[in-house]
């Protein structure tokens, strides 16, 4: 399966400010996907990053607030803009599997806004 | 659409006792089911996993059969450790990784020595 390195592992950031998190694969994969985990709860699907097109939105996120980046296959970036406190929360890229159906999860971003 | 429901948690356990973490799914055909972990601070980790009826995953002893007559993927353990304190996640998806991941709630798993 994939390997995913994704930094930085944990931030804390003022409000108002914005955060790049960065996903490497360690092969090309087509669809890269970021989710959001609030604190105690499942994870959330944030959007869907296709190599050279626009990322596709869940219902409640918007390109705006959640800026994706995919310039090649093998990586992908997700910007949190303007944040406020409610935007604590770990932030993961995945990507799925081929023919075994599995998903491989990055470590994940621990951002605590204050 | 496409949901999973997960046995509320958390659940506490002494040392050798016998898990079970039940899972059902809704979904407008036959997904592909999965157990994901996720250890205190750490990203999530594929426990097990099944792609079609009556399949068993397997892995570090945790094992979860795919019913589709009953809609259900069990998670299950015959003698748990205090290292299996964690998050378990039930999840489901269609189309061999080309679609999101659907995650129960998750249930958070401790286990006294």
């Amino acid at each position: 399966s994939a390997v995913i390195s994704q930094k930085p592992s944990r931030d804390i950031c003022q409000r108002g400010t914005s955060l790049t998190i960065q996903c490497q694969v360690d092969s090309q994969v087509t669809m890269m996907f970021w989710y959001r985990q609030q604190p105690g709860q499942s994870l959330t699907l944030i959007a869907t990053a296709n190599q050279g097109s626009e990322a596709t939105y869940e219902s409640g996120f918007v390109i705006d607030k959640f800026p994706i980046s995919r310039p090649n296959l093998t990586f992908s970036t997700l910007t949190v803009s303007n944040m406020s406190p409610e935007d604590s929360s770990i932030y993961l890229c995945s990507v799925g599997g081929r023919g075994d159906y599995g998903y491989t999860f990055g470590s994940g971003t621990r951002l605590t806004v204050v | 659409g496409n949901s999973v429901t997960q046995m509320e948690g958390p659940v506490t356990l002494s040392e050798e006792a016998f898990l079970t973490i039940n899972c059902t799914y809704t979904a407008t055909g036959y997904p592909s089911l999965f157990w994901y972990v996720q250890y205190p601070g750490e990203g999530l980790q594929l426990l097990l996993k099944a792609t079609k009826a009556d399949d068993k995953g397997s892995n570090k002893g945790f094992e979860a059969t795919y019913r589709k007559e009953t809609t259900s993927f069990h998670l299950e353990k015959g003698s748990v450790q205090v290292s299996d304190s964690a998050v378990y996640f039930c999840a489901l998806s269609f189309q061999g990784g080309s679609e999101k991941l659907v995650f129960g709630k998750g249930t958070k798993l401790t286990v006294n020595p």
